[in-house]
């Protein structure tokens, strides 16, 4: 069965620190595709990354870096020098084909607040 | 702004009255998804359409709720006889055909039933 876990309920760190949000997934498929997304207080999902199954390449934007192993069944998104307008909570969801859809399975978010 | 817009933002109920939200998708999407989000939870998923056909419903969507994609544009979810468990925040979400293309999401629609 898909499932994403996201055992980092909460996060504090002081601005500029460093920060890892852990991602952990299970599916039975061997293509399936891998996301992140931010929500903000506002609520809107805004969408950060898409990786697929067949792709393990590392891949960095700006101060964000991913990190997907499928050794370990995980997708790890990096904050670098962390600011005050990355405070929001942060999904992870995985999508694969079931059924003949895609839908997306998020995990329960991890909240990440960056304190000045 | 071409954007997936939702309406209304914001919807108080009282317990039993039937409450309809609405999703606009961005124009070219011919996939939209309707999520519900509780409070310290992921969104879940609730149903998917394909243009104007709902392929998938979830288990999470009792025979209280529907959801419609006339046209395969805008779609509608209703809720009758409202039940305070149905206090959520119901995203809509749409993406392009092809296989694990990204959903952007709308704002979301807040559900308090009291």
């Amino acid at each position: 069965a898909q499932k994403v876990t996201q055992a980092q309920t909460e996060i504090s760190v002081v601005e500029k620190e460093d920060v890892t949000l852990d991602c952990v997934y299970e599916t039975r498929d061997t293509t399936y595709y891998l996301f992140w997304y931010k929500q903000p207080p506002s609520g809107e999902l805004v969408f950060l990354i898409r990786r697929n199954s067949f792709d393990e390449q590392n891949e960095i934007s700006g101060r964000y870096s991913w990190n997907f192993q499928k050794s370990t069944s995980s997708f790890n998104f990096t904050i670098t020098a962390s600011q005050v307008v990355d405070s929001a909570v942060y999904f992870c969801a995985l999508s694969e084909r079931t059924s003949g859809t895609y839908k997306y399975i998020f995990g329960t978010g991890t909240r990440l607040k960056v304190l000045a | 702004d071409t954007g997936v817009s939702q309406d209304p933002r914001h919807k108080i109920t009282k317990r039993g009255q039937n409450v309809t939200f609405r999703c606009d998708p961005i124009s070219e999407h011919n996939r939209l998804y309707w999520y519900r989000q509780t409070l310290g939870q992921g969104p879940e998923f609730l149903t998917y359409f394909q243009n104007e056909a709902q392929l998938e419903k979830s288990r999470l969507l009792s025979d209280r709720f529907s959801a419609e994609r006339p046209k395969g544009s805008f779609s509608t979810l209703e809720i009758q006889r409202t039940e305070q468990g149905d206090s959520a925040m119901y995203l809509c979400a749409s993406s392009l055909p092809g296989r694990g293309t990204e959903a952007f999401f709308g704002q979301g629609t807040r559900l308090t039933v009291v």
